[in-house]
């Protein structure tokens, strides 16, 4: 079984801030993936960022990154120079990489970004 | 459009009604993903067909819920004997492991089914 903790419901950012968004996983499975999604208030859940589990370098796409620690199973989301529109939920998600798996998400984090 | 399309929007039924949702993926995607997000909750897995097939119908609260993918494109979400705890927001994803980084998947903007 897959598990993903979030454990802040909320967060707070000023704008062209940083913010690390947390997320750690428990898995038992040696191949996997880290996914990031955001949902704005519209609903739709946006794909951000994937780091593989036998990536050796974080991830990054644009002012996303993603901050993999293996032996601390955690997967931070590191969101650079905030922007008022990242105002969103943000999840955290994995799936192994194995026959037919499903994605598992955390609770999420709500970030806001204040002028 | 080219996205993932999911009618309706907005369902508001009483309490012992029938009700389909309905999900319409990417063209080509092979993989389809139910999942039900209940208010400031994570989605959670309810069930994923591979082709025309449910391979994995673990998610599905219980026998109430029962969803379809008969030509492996359009899926429909049935729920019988709806009960106010029902109540959430259906989201329907697609992808293709042959696609994109990993094969992550497409979400729709769901429907929101609300029980009264």
């Amino acid at each position: 079984a897959q598990k993903i903790t979030q454990t802040q419901p909320g967060m707070f950012v000023q704008e062209k801030e940083a913010v690390t968004l947390d997320c750690t996983y428990d898995t038992s499975d040696q191949s996997y993936g880290l996914f990031w999604y955001k949902q704005p208030s519209s609903g739709e859940m946006i794909f951000l960022i994937y780091q593989g589990s036998y990536d050796e370098q974080n991830a990054t796409e644009g002012r996303y990154s993603l901050n993999f620690q293996k032996a601390r199973k955690s997967a931070n989301l590191v969101i650079s120079a905030s922007q008022l529109g990242d105002s969103a939920m943000y999840f955290c998600a994995m799936r192994a990489n194995s026959g037919y798996s499903t994605l598992t998400f955390g609770k999420g984090t709500m970030l806001l970004v204040s002028p | 459009g080219a996205g993932v399309s999911q009618t309706p929007s907005n369902k508001v039924t009483e309490k012992g009604k029938y009700v389909e949702l309905r999900c319409d993926p990417i063209s080509g995607h092979t993989a389809l993903y139910w999942y039900r997000q209940s208010l400031g909750q994570g989605p959670e897995f309810l069930i994923y067909f591979q082709g025309t097939g449910a391979a994995d119908d673990s998610g599905l609260p219980n026998d109430r819920f029962f969803a379809v993918r008969p030509e492996g494109s359009v899926s429909t979400l049935k729920i019988q004997r709806t009960e106010r705890g029902d109540s959430a927001v259906y989201l329907c994803a697609s992808g293709d492991r042959g696609r994109g980084v990993a094969g992550e998947l497409f979400f729709g903007e769901g429907s929101r089914l609300t029980v009264l």
